[in-house]
């Protein structure tokens, strides 16, 4: 099985700052991964698509980069609503997986 | 509008059945493939159960590979995980997730339902 490693778990943040997230895959998975946003008592939303692709209605201060094994996404003057929990997940095996999340609070 | 509704949670008592349905609505589901994904409370989400459009084919993640058995029925745009042997660890919100594919946007879950709780205990 494909697992992909997220880091950090949690982390907070200023508007203003710039914010990193990093996916790490056991093996490469070419481009197939994705990052969602999670809200508490809401359906996950997709964010990024084919690790760089913004999905259409996410703000472009999200972006997403990387290829075979390591992505990160960036949020770039990150907003109070951006407060919320990140996942990365790979789509390349016929099994997919989530990363372990970061949780991101905007102060 | 396109939309997912996932029912069917509640409690049931350890090593005992459920069955979760996934209702879909605004789109024929049975064009695309079809995933349930779960959450732990307080913990991540898990990716569980993957269909393909007719139901003939599906994967599995270890933790309740034997156990689980999705399924689907198109004529009533409606997929079902179907939960045996139920454990204190498979309690949690139970959600369902269409997959889009492009050749050149790969795979990804586009649309998800608000998720349906199911807690195991006796």
């Amino acid at each position: 099985d494909i697992q992909v490693t997220q880091s950090p778990s949690s982390l907070s943040a200023s508007v203003g700052d710039r914010i990193t997230i990093t996916c790490r895959a056991s093996q490469s998975i070419n481009d197939y991964l994705n990052w969602y946003q999670h809200k508490p008592g809401k359906a996950p939303k997709l964010l990024i698509y084919a690790a760089s692709m913004l999905q259409s209605g996410v703000p472009s201060r999200f972006s997403g980069r990387g290829y075979g094994t390591d992505f990160t996404l960036t949020i770039t003057n990150p907003q109070p609503e951006d407060s919320a929990t990140y996942y990365c997940q790979q789509s390349y095996s016929a099994e997919w997986a989530f990363g372990q999340g970061t949780k991101v609070e905007i102060k | 509008e396109v939309q997912l509704v996932e029912s069917g949670g509640g409690l049931v008592p350890p090593g005992g059945s459920l069955r979760l349905s996934c209702a879909a609505s605004g789109f024929t589901s049975s064009s695309y493939w079809m995933h349930w994904v779960r959450q732990v409370p307080g913990k991540g989400l898990e990716w569980v159960s993957r269909t393909n459009r007719d139901g003939s084919s599906a994967t599995y993640a270890d933790s309740v590979r034997g156990r689980f058995t999705v399924s689907r029925d198109n004529a009533k745009n409606t997929m079902y995980l179907q939960m045996n042997s139920l454990r204190g660890e498979d309690t949690a919100i139970y959600y369902c997730a269409r997959e889009y594919y492009g050749i050149l946007a790969g795979h990804y879950s586009d649309i998800w339902g608000q998720g349906t709780l199911v807690t195991v205990s006796s």
